[in-house]
């Protein structure tokens, strides 16, 4: 089980988030990627093995952690950044996401 | 680049069948996982089935397992995802997904699928 935290942050556009996603147990390889939504489209990855960014994405855009901890950040949010952020384990099936941290504007 | 496009999706009454299929194209597909994930209307994603590279491992979440079927048809660079004996709760949008464990994965842009009478 995958658990991200928080549900919902409010920010202004240039501040910091910080997202976390905690695992009930240790992902193997760190095989843990975060994907952005926006409404009515398809999910994107930004994040793969806990902190390689895919292709084209913006390094403002970091991740990190290891074991059960795991961190998105965004310095800087701009205002195309409000999304909804999923992290993924994909080490072994079942694989799962977590429940969503929604970024809101403040 | 990396093209995954579903198809195959529709409004079905409950307790019938759908047969979803994914092209893909810019890769070479006989080396990669493939993946079907859904999401309810206004919920999260749900992964729901695997097919390994070589198509000899197929893996299922518990909540389809024994009513979908995933397939691959090597020859025609596709997935497939046969969804049995559909229940409202199967209502969403899927979307085909290529695996990888050094780049992670890329997703099709997703296919509706609505049961209802």
């Amino acid at each position: 089980v995958l658990t991200q935290s928080p549900g919902t942050l409010s920010l202004s556009p240039g501040e910091r988030a910080t997202l976390s996603c905690r695992a009930s147990q240790t992902i193997s390889f760190n095989y843990l990627a975060w994907h952005q939504q926006k409404p009515g489209q398809a999910p994107r990855l930004l994040i793969a093995g806990s902190s390689t960014r895919a292709t084209g994405i913006p390094d403002r855009f970091s991740g990190s952690g290891s074991g059960t901890d795991f961190t998105l950040t965004i310095n800087g949010v701009e205002p195309e950044d409000f999304a909804v952020y999923y992290c993924q384990h994909y080490d072994s099936s079942p694989i799962t996401f977590g429940q969503g941290t929604r970024l809101e504007i403040k | 680049q990396v093209k995954l496009v579903e198809s195959g999706g529709g409004v079905v009454q409950p307790g019938n069948s759908l047969t979803l299929s994914c092209a893909a194209s810019g890769f070479n597909f006989n080396s990669y996982d493939m993946h079907w994930v859904r999401q309810a209307p206004g919920k999260g994603l749900e992964w729901v089935a695997r097919s390994s590279f070589d198509d000899e491992r197929r893996e299922y979440a518990d909540s389809v397992r024994g009513r979908f079927i995933i397939s691959r048809d090597k020859s025609k660079n596709t997935v497939f995802l046969l969804m049995n004996r559909l229940g409202r709760d199967d209502t969403g949008t899927y979307y085909c997904a290529r695996g990888s464990f050094t780049s992670g994965w890329s997703w099709g842009q997703g296919a509706l699928v609505v049961v209802s009478s």
